[in-house]
């Protein structure tokens, strides 16, 4: 299998542009996470998503974020408009639920590391 | 809430020897897993060890090793024959109910020649 896919690894962007990050989980797993890792505050976990349906999206920090999933297969995190203070690395990870409550182990994607001028 | 503690912020070995990293985690749940990440410099997040609660047997992964005491609340990491390539950022994780996984602070491994 080919993993968890992020798009782009890198982006630098200019303060007030969009941002638009893409995720393809792995095939089958049916639980996507989006994190956000910086020096001060470590991995937060922002969003998941279970069969294409967002579950809890209390840790994304403003209404300046968003994100789908339009199909199993593919997600997006945005960004709109991107502050200064967003720069960090932004993590996909994919699951497979084993269906009893206890879910199975998170892979992670390579990340984007995002730079807002 | 569950709590992730990792109490050493760096650590360093040489070469060849033998290195553990602590954990302790606080939680109510008797079911769940616990988790070691590794971050390379490449920054990518590699899964390296995983922990059932309900399974007593100590996890093992080649040159890596779990103590895990669920009473003590605790998880600690062995890697044995530390090799260059072991340099990175470990992160201690513990998953509750509902997937959501929690991570420690991390700890910073150097292995030396």
């Amino acid at each position: 299998d080919a993993g968890v896919i992020q798009s782009p690894r890198h982006e630098v962007t200019e303060m007030g542009q969009e941002v638009t990050l893409r995720c393809k989980p792995i095939s089958g797993h049916d639980y996507l996470f989006w994190y956000r890792q910086t020096m001060m505050r470590g991995l937060e976990l922002l969003i998941y998503f279970n069969n294409n349906v967002p579950i809890d999206d209390s840790g994304m920090p403003e209404d300046r974020f968003s994100a789908k999933m339009p199909n199993a297969s593919f997600s997006t995190l945005k960004i709109q408009p991107s502050e200064p203070r967003d720069s960090a690395v932004y993590f996909c990870a994919s699951s497979l639920s084993r269906g009893q409550g206890i879910e199975e182990t998170q892979y992670f994607g390579p990340g984007t590391r995002l730079l807002v001028l | 809430a569950q709590t992730v503690t990792q109490s050493q912020p760096e650590m360093s070995v040489q070469e060849a020897e033998t290195v553990t990293l602590s954990c302790t985690y606080d939680t109510s749940e008797s079911n769940y897993y616990l988790f070691w990440y590794k971050q390379p410099p490449s920054r990518q997040m590699i899964l390296v060890i995983r922990q059932e609660a309900y399974k007593q047997q100590n996890a093992t992964e080649n040159r890596f090793s779990v103590n895990f005491q669920k009473a003590a609340k605790s998880f600690s990491l062995k890697i044995s024959d530390s090799q260059l390539g072991d340099t990175a950022m470990y992160f201690c994780a513990f998953m509750e109910y509902g997937n959501k996984l929690v991570f420690g602070a991390g700890t910073i491994l150097r292995v030396k020649s």
